[in-house]
Order: C-alpha cells, then sequence, then structure tokens
C-alpha cells in the first residue's frame, strides 16, 4: 500500500523559471493539502484540493502560485516565474473522507526540496 | 485564527532518559485535534501521537504521552527511555474537528530534539 507519493524529491531551477511539483495521494484519499516548509521553520498550509475543486487556497500566494487535483492523475503545485525566496521544501499530504469518518489525521509525503539559483 | 507556539527551538536529553517537548496552542474552537508529528533527516513527516480534545485521558503510544491541559491551552510530549532513533525535528500541530474544519493543520515552529549516546 504505497503512501503518498511526490516528485521529483528535488528540483533545481533559475530565477524565471517554472517549477511543477506532482503529488500522488494514497489509494484511497480524495484531499490534498500542500505545504510549504522554510528551512528552521514549521509547515505552513499552502492549500486544500479535492478531486476537481479548490477548497482552500488562504495559504497560497495571490501571483505566481497555483495547484489543481484533476480528475485523473496527481496533483499539481505549479510556482510560475519563480525566484530565490521560494527555494523551500514543498509536502504533500493526503487524507481519506471528510467528516465524520475522518480522524483528522493527515498522510504526508518525503516532500520536494526546490532549490531556485 | 489558530495558533500553535513551540518555545524550546533545541532540546537535547541522554539515551534512555526521559524529555518533554512544550506545546501551547490559542484557539476559540472547542472541537479540535492535537497531533505530535516527527521529522527525522529523512525529512519525512511521521505522524507520533494524536489527542482529540473532547477526550480527557491523554494519549499514550508505547514510549510516548501526551498531558493535555485543555483549558490552559497545553499539549506537551513527553518521550521515556529516549533512543538515538528518536532524534529528529518535532512539530506540534492543531486542526479543528469536523463539522466545522476544513483540513488545515496549523504547525508550530518545531522543536530540533537530540538524543546523546
Amino acid at each position: 500500500n504505497a503512501g503518498v507519493m511526490q516528485n521529483p524529491r528535488h528540483l533545481v531551477r533559475r530565477r524565471g523559471q517554472e517549477a511543477r511539483l506532482r503529488c500522488s495521494p494514497m489509494k484511497g484519499h480524495s484531499h490534498v493539502y500542500w505545504y510549504r516548509q522554510l528551512p528552521e521553520e514549521g509547515l505552513k498550509f499552502m492549500v486544500y484540493l479535492q478531486k476537481e475543486n479548490i477548497i482552500d487556497e488562504s495559504g497560497m500566494p495571490k501571483e505566481r502560485f497555483s495547484a489543481e487535483f484533476p480528475k485523473e492523475g496527481p496533483s499539481i503545485l505549479r510556482i510560475q516565474q519563480v525566484v530565490r525566496g521560494d527555494s523551500a521544501a514543498y509536502f504533500c499530504a493526503s487524507s481519506p473522507l471528510a467528516a465524520p469518518t475522518n480522524t483528522g489525521e493527515l498522510f504526508f509525503g518525503e516532500g520536494s526540496r526546490l532549490t531556485v539559483l | 485564527a489558530q495558533t500553535v507556539t513551540q518555545s524550546q527551538p533545541e532540546m537535547s536529553v541522554q539515551e534512555a532518559e526521559t524529555v518533554t517537548l512544550s506545546c501551547t496552542y490559542d484557539t476559540s474552537e472547542n472541537n479540535y485535534y492535537l497531533f505530535w508529528y516527527k521529522q527525522p533527516p529523512s525529512r519525512q513527516m511521521i505522524l507520533v501521537i494524536r489527542q482529540e480534545a473532547y477526550k480527557q485521558q491523554n494519549a499514550t503510544e508505547n514510549r510516548f504521552s501526551v498531558n493535555f491541559q485543555k483549558a490552559a491551552k497545553s499539549f506537551s510530549l513527553k518521550i521515556s527511555d529516549s533512543q538515538l532513533g528518536d532524534t529528529a525535528m518535532y512539530f506540534c500541530a492543531f486542526m479543528k474537528r469536523p463539522p466545522t474544519y476544513n483540513n488545515d493543520m496549523r504547525f508550530g515552529a518545531g522543536t530540533r530534539l537530540t538524543v546523546k549516546p
């Protein structure tokens, strides 16, 4: 039973390029969350998605960042025109159906580390 | 808004001894979950222990236990018989409980624990 799969594990981009991070949730999970972790800091919520819907994007920067979770395929976090400040670890998490069956636990992937040169 | 505070950036403990990591949080909610996650050097986020706020009994998982003080909004983690493999960053996290939640898990800044041989 594969866990949450993220790729790539490491991504290097030059300023101005685009970064695409992928996340496949655990089997049977229809809720996906993206978090960003800056060095020596905790995880900061970015966006919460269900299939084909963005439920909460209150943590997403208003510009250059977007996320999707299509009907088929992985969830994608896209960062356009990257800047050095985007360098961070980006974690994806998934959970099964929402209330009343949800126990509250999120299952995390191993993260994708983005380095912007 | 919910905030989670971990006031100990770093801690160390001798192998086989006991250590307590502190966490306080601020919320106006009555129903919520609290979590401790462990992030070893591999960066994988691993759930250590979970507490539901409506349960008065403190959660326990083998060598890990919590001291949950709801009125004081305190949620400390006690690690007994510390092992070298416990060396990691530890994050305290908060999530509203269904039905008034959106799966937005809020994390503290983390405590770096080092277990010394």
